[in-house]
């Protein structure tokens, strides 16, 4: 149990379009999401807290119009690069916490990450 | 932004020798967790310790938490090739909602 995926897993896009990625927990609901981002070797950097049916909460330094985030079902959430520049070329990964379980600990169970690369 | 450091940064070590990994986190916490993951994949929960807890195992895997000093760290007994992969502690807060990752540790095992 506790799956989540993403989707596309790769993607290459060229300069100026925008990318949508999928985030989905597959055998739970999930009221909030997290979007994270991860360079080459670092760690993981928290985008945004991404909530079922109101707007989602980014982190300082985050630009929401070009990290659009919607969490429109409990299953589901997308993040949409816009305008793409190279430089946001890195690896995306979500997570979800199972609504069921809600507590302090915040369990959160992770997606296999996307592989983005803007030309 | 990111709670604090995780040292070794990058460790190398023969498969069945134990590898030691600490973390230091700078605000309170509810509790710390650690995950791995392997190269270009998702992230794999492995154990959480809670504030008030100062040690637990699960499996090959032993994680201490002093809060005291604002550390924890993991142990890996016995490793194998397999093992080999980043571990990232991270820490929930007290009014708890968000992950906040330490820079991470490279392990490598060679067999």
């Amino acid at each position: 149990g506790a799956v989540v995926s993403q989707h596309p897993s790769r993607v290459i896009c060229k300069s100026g379009t925008s990318v949508k990625i999928e985030c989905r927990s597959l055998d739970f609901q999930a009221t909030t999401m997290f979007w994270y981002r991860q360079f080459p070797k670092q760690s993981l950097m928290l985008m945004a807290t991404s909530n079922e049916g109101s707007k989602a909460t980014y982190e300082q330094g985050v630009e929401k119009d070009k990290f659009l985030i919607n969490h429109a079902s409990l299953t589901l959430s997308t993040l949409t690069v816009t305008s793409a520049h190279p430089e946001d070329s890195s690896f995306y990964i979500c997570s979800a916490r199972d609504s069921r379980r809600v507590s302090s600990y915040n369990e959160q169970f992770f997606g296999p990450g996307t592989r983005l690369t803007v030309l | 932004s990111q709670q604090g450091e995780e040292d070794p940064q990058a460790l190398s070590i023969q498969e069945g020798e134990n590898a030691t990994m600490n973390c230091s986190y700078k605000t309170s916490i509810n509790n710390l967790q650690w995950y791995r993951q392997n190269s270009g994949r998702g992230l794999v929960h492995l154990i959480l310790i809670r504030s008030n807890e100062r040690e637990k195992h699960s499996g090959r895997l032993r994680v201490t938490l002093d809060t005291s000093k604002k550390s924890s760290s993991l142990l890996i007994t016995a490793s194998r090739a397999a093992d080999t992969a980043s571990y990232f502690c991270a820490t929930v807060g007290g009014y708890g909602n968000k992950l906040v990752f330490g820079a991470g540790t490279i392990l490598r095992v060679k067999s």
